[in-house]
């Protein structure tokens, strides 16, 4: 079974400061999703990264793809309160159409 | 821009109540989902459906059943809504094709059977 775990599972900092959360699984992925969820709302893809040792870039937000395509991690530079959001991490199920998420990351910045 | 719609953001039922949750996307999708997302418990796949009339249980499929006449909706059905059916209800569509297979979710249906 595909598991993909996140860390930590709650992240509270205050705006300005850095942060990096983390997405494992001891399988390997064709690819791994982002999707950021904000309060009552559903989730909204942020990025797709496909090729090991891939790094992406959406303005402040730092996506990489590990070597071995087994994790991910996100970086956010100079957190802002818009950045507060439930951070999801999502692969393909092999052989299926579906994906598995990991459990994410809330992450709320503080004014 | 990929939109999913769902019918309503809120839904107040009682216990017993036939309940329909509606899903529309106009990207012409092959695939639908319906998930339920509970505090602690994060994204549970409750069915997927490939194309017209034809469905897959998810992981928690019990409760539940869905209708996809039509590529562009999918419905959800509550058969005999129940309290631990309150939830947050997310649809979400996705192409067959290409390797990836993202997702594009609605705003979510926060239900809640009383």
């Amino acid at each position: 079974t595909q598991l993909l775990e996140q860390s930590p599972q709650f992240l509270s900092i205050q705006e300005g400061e850095n942060l990096t959360v983390y997405c494992n699984s001891s399988s390997v992925f064709s690819s791994l999703q982002w999707y950021r969820q904000e309060p009552g709302e559903g989730p909204v893809l942020l990025v797709t990264v496909v090729t090991g040792g891939e790094v992406k870039k959406l303005k402040r937000l730092t996506f990489q793809f590990g070597d071995a395509r087994k994790d991910s991690s996100l970086h956010i530079t100079a957190a802002q309160p818009g950045d507060t959001g439930l951070y999801l991490c999502a692969g393909p199920i092999q052989g299926a159409q579906k994906l598995v998420f990991g459990q994410g990351t809330r992450l709320t910045i503080n004014p | 821009d990929v939109k999913v719609t769902q019918s309503s953001r809120y839904l107040v039922k009682r216990t017993g109540e036939k309940v329909f949750l509606e899903c529309v996307q106009d990207m012409d999708h092959e695939n639908m989902f319906w998930y339920r997302q509970d505090p602690g418990l994060g994204l549970r796949l409750i069915y997927f459906s490939y194309d017209v009339k034809m469905k897959e249980k998810g992981d928690i499929p019990e409760g539940y059943s869905v209708s996809r006449e039509k590529k562009e909706r999918f419905s959800l059905i509550l058969e005999s809504a129940s309290t631990n059916q309150t939830s947050m209800y997310l649809c979400a569509s996705s192409r067959r094709t290409g390797h990836s297979y993202e997702q594009y979710f609605g705003p979510g249906t926060r239900l809640t059977v009383t």
